[in-house]
């Protein structure tokens, strides 16, 4: 069974940077795209980006000049780093699989960890 | 801001059929599949719907979801106190993903 878990900093000051990492077990992360995703308190889900096993990307682009999301094969993680934060970036951060293409497929996910941003 | 509108809420007693629309435009909906996500209170969202209208193993029958035009609906049926959660569609839209706005069910 394949399982996500986010880990990283659960409190950022605001012009800071955001930086998570999902580690994949229970399966390889390779052949699949895999997803961020957020979601502020009480609000809807964002799909913050996504990156395939090749290193390619596909950003939101409300959030493309200051989102990085990098993948590490040999270690079955892939990374998110969000610069210059604000209050506004504060959201429970899921990872997710999204299957073999880029439709909104998202299979399996990791529980979610809160990032708050506040000095 | 999504681009998928969704009531913001929606409910049922038990036993009920409970439907919740989702509405786009032809660049999402209009020439795309629709995902439908389950969110139980304090957990990660669950795939409830893929490609429309077919059900991952596991989910029960429920459940069903359908598509027309530039809007889907997903529905449930015998409305159950497990059912008690937000609900989420989903779409590719020219370069992205997106999701609805979503809607909570409140089981009455």
């Amino acid at each position: 069974q394949v399982q996500l878990q986010e880990s990283g900093p659960g409190l950022v000051k605001p012009s800071e940077t955001l930086s998570l990492t999902c580690t994949v077990s229970g399966g390889s992360i390779s052949g699949y795209y895999w997803s961020w995703i957020r979601q502020p308190p009480g609000k809807a889900l964002e799909l913050i980006g996504y990156i395939y096993d090749n290193g390619n990307t596909n950003y939101n682009p409300s959030l493309k000049s200051r989102l990085t999301i990098s993948v590490d094969t040999s270690n079955n993680q892939f990374s998110l780093r969000l610069s210059s934060v604000t209050a506004a970036d504060t959201a429970v951060y899921y990872c997710a699989r999204q299957g073999h293409t880029v439709f909104p497929n998202f299979e399996y996910w990791g529980q979610g960890t809160l990032v708050t941003v506040s000095s | 801001q999504s681009v998928l509108t969704q009531p913001p809420s929606a409910s049922g007693t038990p036993g009920q059929r409970v439907t919740i629309s989702c509405s786009g435009s032809y660049s999402n909906i209009g020439t795309n599949y629709v995902y439908w996500y389950q969110q139980l209170p304090g957990t990660a969202p669950k795939l409830l719907i893929h490609s429309n209208n077919q059900r991952p193993s596991g989910v029960p029958d429920r459940f069903s979801a359908s598509k027309s035009g530039t809007s889907a609906s997903l529905a449930i049926s015998g409305l159950r106190s497990e059912d008690e959660a937000d609900y989420y569609c989903a779409a590719w839209d020219d370069r992205l993903s997106v999701f609805g706005t979503g809607t909570k069910v409140t089981v009455l």
